[in-house]
């Protein structure tokens, strides 16, 4: 199994901070990543998809970058509705697995 | 605008089957992979298996000896069977498309909490 490792697990910033968080993967996965935003009790979101590839209808202050085993996601100016827990996923072979999660806080 | 719906009991008895249903609506079934994933409270994610709407699957091996998904294209459903569950089988289950041409999950359910407990 390919395994995803995210940080920070938790971080706290406040409303218009620039805001990385990194996965990094146990061996090269290309491009083949997405990132997801989960929120309590609503449907996981897909935001990036083939590391750097933005989903449909997704802010722009949302990007990926990254390849090969490091990968990032930046939120370029943090919104009050951007709380919430964040996770890699890798699809380059099976299983499919993902990071441990990333809670962003809003100060 | 593709909605997917879990359902089924949210408590289970250790050693019986959890069974649960995923209902697509606004999409076909035809012509994806559709999968299952589950989230231990306070835990992070965990995939189970695939299932391609022609039948043919793709499970975890960690759960492979457990697991049966499967698919009804006349009911646009997908479903997941796992057996002989224990404590720690409880967890929020999702069921999620694949995104054609990719390995990312594009839509996905707002998960049902299913508790393993006597």
């Amino acid at each position: 199994d390919i395994q995803m490792t995210q940080s920070p697990s938790t971080l706290s910033s406040s409303v218009g901070d620039r805001v990385t968080i990194t996965c990094r993967a146990g061996q090269s996965i290309s491009s083949w990543l997405a990132w997801y935003q989960l929120k309590p009790g609503k449907a996981p979101k897909l935001l990036i998809y083939k590391a750097s590839s933005l989903e449909s209808g997704v802010p722009s202050r949302f990007s990926g970058s990254g390849s090969g085993t490091e990968f990032t996601l930046t939120i370029s100016s943090l919104q009050p509705d951007d709380s919430a827990t964040y996770y890699c996923q890798q699809y380059n072979s099976y299983p499919r697995t993902f990071g441990q999660g990333t809670k962003v806080e809003i100060k | 605008q593709v909605q997917l719906q879990e359902s089924g009991p949210g408590l289970v008895k250790p050693s019986e089957t959890l069974s649960l249903t995923c209902t697509v609506s606004g999409g076909s079934i035809s012509n994806y992979y559709w999968s299952w994933i589950r989230q231990p409270p306070g835990k992070g994610l965990d995939w189970i298996g695939y299932i391609y709407y022609s039948g043919s699957t793709n499970y975890n091996p960690s759960l492979k000896s457990r697991v049966t998904i499967s698919v009804d294209t006349s009911k646009n459903q997908l479903s997941l069977k796992l057996s002989s569950v224990t404590a720690a089988d409880t967890a929020v289950y999702y069921c999620a498309r694949v995104r054609r041409g990719t390995g990312a999950f594009d839509y996905w359910g707002q998960g049902t909490l299913v508790t393993v407990s006597s």
